[in-house]
């Protein structure tokens, strides 16, 4: 089967930096995708994996190994607002993302 | 208004009962996914549109059906309302089906069946 996995909970300060990684095991792979949900919101954007290294985008990077089937997503300078659910998903052989079911990300002053 | 729309923003239904949530996107993307997502779990796929006039089934589509009769719309119909409905219910779009296409969100529909 197909299967996402990563940490449910997470706490940082603020000011620090954090890492939130992600495992996969899909049919195929094409490409890896970080979302952040704040409570009650949709999904928005962060970042796209489709070659090994890391893509770096202001604050946040994100880090992928097809070998080991990991990723990461660093979030440097952390501020209060970052405090969010973050989302890893893998687009499978049929073109479908699969989905892990989210870090919430806690952030302490 | 760019971007996507969901009506309702919530609703309580009684089950057995038939609801169409609907999704309007103003982006002209061709490819279209309707997503629950229940506490513990991940987004999980229902239904895609990968260009008016197609449909797909996703990951858990039993007791949801879809059309897309043009670009711009993409209706979720529940047949015969169940419990195990409840669940917050996203659509999303992007401008194709292909890898590199982002997938924008809508603002959700959160639906209780009782």
């Amino acid at each position: 089967g197909q299967n996402i996995d990563q940490p449910t909970e997470m706490t940082a300060t603020e000011g620090a930096i954090v890492q939130i990684n992600c495992t996969y095991q899909t049919s195929g792979f094409n490409g890896l995708f970080w979302y952040q949900q704040h409570a009650g919101e949709a999904p928005t954007f962060l970042s796209y994996n489709v070659l090994d290294g890391l893509e770096e985008k202001g604050r946040f990077s994100s880090f992928l190994s097809r070998s080991k089937g990991y990723s990461y997503l660093l979030l440097k300078e952390l501020q209060m607002k970052d405090s969010a659910s973050y989302l890893c998903a893998v687009m499978d052989s049929n073109y479908q993302l699969i989905w892990g079911a989210g870090t919430k990300l806690i952030i302490k002053p | 208004i760019a971007g996507i729309t969901q009506a309702p923003t919530s609703q309580i239904l009684a089950a057995g009962r038939r609801m169409t949530l609907r999704c309007t996107q103003d982006m002209r993307h061709n490819a279209m996914y309707w997503y629950r997502q229940d506490l513990g779990l991940g987004l999980r796929l229902i239904h895609y549109s990968n260009t008016a006039g197609t449909t797909g089934k996703g990951e858990v589509p039993d007791g949801y059906s879809v059309s897309r009769a043009n670009t711009d719309d993409f209706p979720l119909t529940l047949a015969s309302a169940v419990p195990s409905q409840t669940s917050v219910y996203f659509c999303a779009s992007s401008r194709t089906s292909a890898s590199t296409d982002t997938q924008y969100f809508g603002p959700g529909t959160r639906l209780t069946v009782l």
